[in-house]
């Protein structure tokens, strides 16, 4: 099994600053690496696909790199707006597996 | 739009049965895979079973094989989820997601699974 370590766990961060999380995969996932927003009580939204790949709708302030096994998204100029806990996921190996994780609060 | 909306989900005792079901629309269901992805309370995502669109292929999550059985209904465009022998372990809001090939990419609002005695 593939596992995803996100860092940091948690972050707080005033609004328009920048804001990096990143996932660190056990073994070469290529670009199969997704990331995701989650607000309190809502279901996960796709922000970027296939690490890099932009999505329909999403803000141009969410970004992301990497291969392999390094990967981060990036936000630039952080809104109030974008206060959830953020994912990533693979999809190349089965059992898919999910990162646990990173909280971002406004400060 | 893409619509996704689950249902099923109660209070079961620990070893009992239950039927989740996901209905889709604003898609063209036969043409995607679909998954099933649980939530334990403030706890992460966890993947837990996927289909192709043909049903041709499935794959679980090692934690509930032998247990649960996904299938889908294309005529109805349909998914579901058998679970047997739940455990309080099993205790989540079960989301049903569309497929990006084997990744995900919409998701339903989920569904309250209560595994209580």
């Amino acid at each position: 099994e593939i596992v995803l370590t996100q860092s940091p766990d948690f972050l707080s961060v005033a609004p328009n600053e920048k804001v990096v999380v990143t996932c660190r995969a056990s073994q070469s996932i290529g670009s199969s690496l997704h990331w995701y927003q989650q607000k309190p009580d809502q279901a996960p939204k796709l922000l970027i696909k296939f690490a890099s790949q932009s999505i329909s709708g999403v803000p141009s302030r969410f970004g992301g790199s990497g291969s392999e096994t390094d990967f981060t998204l990036t936000i630039n100029s952080l809104k109030a707006e974008d206060a959830a806990t953020y994912y990533c996921h693979q999809s190349i190996i089965l059992p898919l597996t999910f990162g646990g994780g990173t909280k971002v609060e406004i400060k | 739009e893409v619509q996704l909306v689950e249902s099923g989900g109660v209070v079961v005792q620990p070893g009992g049965s239950l039927r989740l079901s996901c209905a889709a629309s604003g898609f063209t269901f036969d043409g995607y895979t679909m998954h099933w992805v649980r939530q334990s309370p403030g706890k992460g995502l966890e993947w837990v079973s996927l289909i192709s669109w043909d049903a041709g292929i499935t794959y679980y999550a090692d934690f509930v094989q032998g247990r649960f059985t996904i299938s889908r209904d294309n005529s109805k465009n349909s998914l579901y989820l058998q679970m047997t022998s739940l455990r309080t372990e099993d205790a989540a809001l079960y989301y049903c997601a569309k497929g990006l090939g084997f990744a995900i990419d919409d998701w339903g609002q989920g569904t309250l699974v209560t595994v209580s005695s």
